[in-house]
């Protein structure tokens, strides 16, 4: 079983900051990890995905995270915010045997607030 | 190509009735999933289908069904509703294969008075 924990429930920050938004996960096996915006009554949206190789991915939107296996963290940053990335922040991880059900564990998410 | 679609987008019922919530994937996507997401639980896995055979189940109790059918839409059914049921149901599709992307689709909010 794989479990995923989001240390912060919000993040307030100033336009034009950098922003970390933490997530640790669990899991006896290795995983894929996966980071999701949602906007204010919306779905989710994919920001970006570790898979394998490289640890540090780069997404969507200038956002980028990095994988550290000994730490067991994905974190996510973004090195300088704009109001419109005020949204909910959703890591989660996902098993990797091929073939099998493509079922997501979520972190309890970050509400990011950039503030002006 | 149209993102996944979901119907409706909003609902009101009563306790102790049924409800049926319909999930139209992105074209040539044979996997759909299904989430509850609530304020208290956040976001929950309750089932996938992927040519129409139930391949995982989350750890909801048997009220929670689904099904999905040739051309690979899904329904979701929900009966004998319970105020704790108030939720917003996400439905996601992708390909297959470990890794793939999901795509959401916006989601219909379920109001159980």
């Amino acid at each position: 079983a794989q479990s995923v924990t989001q240390l912060d429930s919000q993040v307030p920050v100033f336009e034009e900051a950098p922003v970390e938004l933490r997530c640790n996960y669990s899991s006896s096996v290795s995983v894929y990890l996966f980071w999701y915006v949602q906007y204010p009554n919306q779905g989710l949206q994919l920001l970006l995905k570790y898979l394998s190789g490289s640890t540090l991915v780069k997404g969507i939107n200038g956002f980028e995270a990095e994988f550290n296996k000994s730490q067991t963290s994905f974190h996510l940053r973004k090195p300088s915010v704009h109001i419109s990335d005020t949204a909910e922040y959703f890591c989660a991880v996902s098993p990797p045997v091929s073939g099998s059900a493509r079922q997501l564990t979520f972190g309890s998410g970050t509400q990011l607030t950039v503030l002006p | 190509k149209a993102g996944v679609t979901q119907t409706p987008r909003y609902l009101i019922k009563t306790r102790g009735q049924q409800v049926t919530l319909s999930c139209s994937p992105i074209s040539g996507h044979r996997s759909v999933s299904w989430y509850q997401q609530t304020p208290g639980q956040g976001l929950q896995f309750l089932f996938e289908y992927f040519s129409e055979t139930q391949r995982n189940k989350g750890n909801f109790p048997g009220r929670f069904s689904g099904r999905q059918f040739s051309n690979s839409r899904s329904e979701m059914n929900v009966s004998t509703l319970e105020l704790g049921d108030s939720a917003l149901y996400l439905c996601a599709s992708n390909i297959q294969g470990a890794g793939e992307t999901q795509y959401f689709g916006p989601g219909t909010r379920l109001l159980v008075l």
